[in-house]
């Protein structure tokens, strides 16, 4: 079955900066890998997704990126700021066919 | 839309006591899933279904944990009898097909 590994663990920006939080996945047939943003007490919230059929999507200061041959995707998050600060989650999966696959998380942290 | 819809938000029990947690999924989400996430952990799949059949219990971690879904717009979690080692927030996410999920608020359990 699909294996998402994430990375890194944690990591801490300043305000203002990039932030890149880099995911893996090893089934070839998944096609859909959406990311979640998890703040503290809360519940995940999806923040952006992308399918295999396209490279890139943006959305304000979030991007991803997915990179089919290489079978890895990314969150790209600019102009940081402190509202950021969160646990971010990439998962993959099959469309319509299996459960989505979790990363073990990134603990964003944003220092102003 | 009410979003998905867990109760209770909270439950102290002690060690031994039943502790059924609920869900009710968002309208025409035709799949449903319980997580558990702790710190150790990360965020585990329980089980899930799809058009209200169990399709894979092999996260749920023993016996004393089960799950039914009598219709499209209720699931519970049942854990009898209950350990301090089940301490976690329990989530329940809905989604059509298996793509996009949508968590509940979560319900955060104390097994004491």
């Amino acid at each position: 079955g699909e294996n998402v590994e994430q990375h890194p663990s944690t990591l801490s920006v300043q305000e203002g900066d990039s932030a890149v939080i880099k995911c893996t996945y090893s089934d070839s047939a998944s096609n859909y890998f959406p990311w979640y943003k998890q703040e503290l007490g809360k519940r995940p919230q999806l923040i952006i997704d992308i399918r295999s059929n396209v490279g890139e999507k943006k959305d304000q200061r979030i991007a991803v990126t997915l990179n089919k041959t290489a079978k890895h995707f990314s969150l790209h998050i600019t102009e940081t700021q402190p509202e950021d600060s969160a646990v971010y989650f990439c998962a993959g999966t099959v469309s319509g066919n299996t459960p989505l696959v979790f990363g073990k998380g990134t603990r964003l942290s944003v220092i102003a | 839309d009410a979003g998905v819809i867990q109760s209770p938000r909270h439950e102290v029990t002690e060690m031994g006591q039943e502790v059924t947690l609920r869900c009710k999924p968002i309208s025409g989400h035709n799949s449903l899933f319980w997580y558990r996430q702790t710190m150790m952990r990360g965020l585990e799949l329980l089980i899930y279904f799809n058009n209200n059949v169990p399709i894979d219990d092999s996260g749920m971690p023993e016996d004393r944990f089960s799950a039914k879904m009598p219709n499209a717009s209720f699931s519970t979690l049942k854990i009898q009898p209950s350990e301090p080692r089940d301490s976690a927030v329990y989530f329940c996410a809905s989604s059509t097909k298996t793509e996009t999920q949508y968590f509940g608020p979560g319900t955060r359990l104390l097994v004491l």
